[in-house]
């Protein structure tokens, strides 16, 4: 199983601040996801990246996948209270049909 | 639409007992997928199945078994519950598997307590 790692696992910001959460792994992966949970539910897809090096833009929020298709970061642009929830990355094993999760990154907007 | 539907939402065990989550979708997908969800770990896959009539092992598979007998419903059994399986579990279906093109779709969760 390829591993992926999530930073900062809690981050914690006021209203109006920018942020970056980061997914990283020694391995490729075929592509990567980005999924946003909140309490009592369960993780919706915010975006698919699938080539090197390539950026997409969600309204305030950034995604990017590394040039190596090993990492990506999501960049969110003037937070607000309602881009709280769980932040997961998923990646899209070589093998295909499986997906990878990382950890999640916790991000509380304050008003 | 009704997506994807699990339950119980919420269930007690005590250690030793057994029971099964159901999981049924309606969107005549192929791909069924069992997760459960710590804190600090993510969603990790505990098995899948790629069609009606099959089954495979995930990521942490001991201790569980599934049965996908109809192509809309994919169980989840605990025969033996222990406190090390208290988790939330999620279920997740997809048209062609987790491929570009296709997205997971998840139910709402089952909150589960060994005791």
């Amino acid at each position: 199983t390829q591993l992926l790692e999530q930073s900062p696992q809690f981050l914690s910001i006021q209203e109006g601040e920018n942020l970056t959460v980061y997914c990283n792994s020694s391995s490729v992966f075929s592509s990567l996801q980005w999924y946003r949970q909140e309490p009592g539910e369960g993780p919706v897809l915010l975006v698919t990246v699938v080539t090197g090096g390539e950026v997409k833009k969600l309204k305030r929020l950034t995604f990017q996948f590394g040039d190596a298709r090993k990492d990506s970061s999501l960049h969110i642009t003037a937070a607000q209270p309602g881009d709280t929830g769980l932040y997961l990355c998923a990646g899209e094993e070589t093998s295909g049909s499986r997906l990878t999760f990382g950890e999640g990154t916790q991000l509380t907007v304050n008003p | 639409n009704a997506g994807v539907t699990q339950t119980p939402k919420f269930r007690v065990l005590k250690t030793g007992q057994s029971m099964t989550l159901l999981c049924a979708q309606d969107m005549n997908h192929e791909y069924m997928y069992w997760y459960r969800q710590d804190p600090g770990m993510g969603l990790r896959l505990i098995h899948y199945s790629v069609g009606e009539g099959t089954t495979a092992k995930g990521e942490v598979p001991d201790g569980y078994n599934v049965s996908r007998l109809k192509k809309q419903n994919f169980l989840l059994g605990l025969e033996s519950a222990a406190p090390s399986q208290t988790s939330v579990y999620f279920c997740a279906s997809s048209g062609q598997g987790a491929t570009v093109e296709e997205k997971l779709f998840f139910g709402s969760g089952t909150q589960l307590s060994v005791l």
